[in-house]
This record gives C-alpha cells, structure tokens and sequence, in this order.
C-alpha cells in the first residue's frame, strides 16, 4: 500500500457527462501528479500541484482541470467527456516539488459509454 | 517534442536470468526516470536518474546523458519481477516511452 488513495476505482458515465476524481496523497507529501494512461496514447503526464498551487503542466486537454485544496487532497475534473478519455488514471504524491520519489495510487479506471 | 523509445518491447526470462531494458531519448533532458507497473496495474517509481548510476537491490540504472541514453538492469529476475517498465524524461514536459514488457518464467 503506497499510502496514496484514489476514489472512485471504477466509474462508468456517457459522453457529454462531467466526473471528479479524487486523490488523497500520502501523509506530509506536498506535491500530487496526475497521469492518464490509454491504450491510444499509452501513459502521459497531465498536471502537477505543489502546495496548493500548479507547478508543471502537461498533455491536459483545456476540458479537463484539477485543483488541490488546502488539506492537500486533489481533484482532477473531466467534462463533456468523449469515449478516447477512458483510461485509467493514476494520481501520485512526493514529498517535495523536485526530484524525489513518487507514491502512485491504485488508479480510477474510467469508461466512456 | 521529445521522442522516448523504449527496447525491447517484450522480453521473456527464466526466474535467475539478467536483463537490460533500453530507453533512447531524441534531446538533452533535465530529468530522467524509471517506473514499473506490476501485471495488477500498480505503478512504482524505481529511479530519479538524470545521469550516472543508481542502486536498489538487484535493480541497478544507469543513464549517459550526453549519449541521450538510460539502461535498466535487472539481475537475478523473479517472477515479482514481471510487468511493464516505462522510462520518462522531462525537459519542457514530461514524456513516456512505450514501455518494456518483461514475463519472468518459474
């Protein structure tokens, strides 16, 4: 158990349907990471938070945001969703913004019907 | 952007075999790191390596920055062993590579 937890784990919706992950990052990590990982696109960085503030910014599409809240724990928000954004997608903590090790969660896997 | 290739795609080992995954990036990066994700999905970070040499058990990486290359070797392997190895570089983003799919045989 990496200390890192994702809800939901599964989640079914239709295109045009707006859902929120959600991540809890590990005990004192400041720092919360989001990927996608596809069979299309295999894995891609999507964002990065530090402290409450983004820090690095990948491959998120504009319809998709995140935010992390003051307790630390983080949402990443998918709308008018299309059936190329199932995947799975995986959220992970460090201590830090630099280079230390990241914790990856469980992962939400997301279908698009 | 940046290209990460990966080699070889799949590999097969029997349980004690040694192995060395490659991971070809196309420019220079700031960063450079090694993940694998177990048959259940669960992903690992393995090394932070943007040069040099690391260590971890029979894990060992090593990345020749100026050559644009990072090496993973495995000795020993078991079959815990077995799952996909991405490698990932960071320079204005970060990027994957494909991946190594390694089954380690009993």
């Amino acid at each position: 158990d990496s200390g890192v937890t994702q809800t939901p784990k599964h989640l079914i919706t239709a295109t045009g349907q707006r859902v929120t992950l959600r991540c809890s990052p590990r005990s004192g990590d400041l720092s919360v990471y989001w990927y996608q990982q596809s069979l299309d696109q295999g894995l891609q960085f999507l964002i990065q938070y530090y402290n409450g503030e983004e820090r690095a910014k990948g491959n998120i599409l504009e319809r998709f945001s995140a935010q992390q809240f003051p307790d630390l724990h983080s949402e990443l928000n998918l709308s008018s969703l299309e059936l190329g954004d199932s995947a799975l997608y995986f959220c992970a903590s460090s201590v830090d913004s630099g280079k230390e090790t990241q914790y990856f969660g469980p992962g939400t896997r997301l279908l698009v019907l | 952007g940046i290209q990460v290739e990966q080699s070889p795609p799949d590999l097969i080992l029997q349980e004690g075999a040694n192995s060395t995954l490659r991971c070809n990036f196309s420019d220079s990066v700031n960063n450079l790191q090694w993940f694998h994700q177990n048959p259940w999905g669960q992903l690992i970070n393995l090394f932070y390596i943007p040069s040099g040499t690391k260590q971890n058990g029979r894990l060992s990486a090593t990345t020749v920055a100026t050559e644009r290359y990072s090496l993973l070797y495995i000795s020993s392997s078991q079959t815990t062993d077995s799952g996909v190895y991405f490698c990932a570089v960071e320079r204005s983003d970060m990027r994957f590579g494909a991946g190594t799919r390694l089954t380690v045989k009993p």
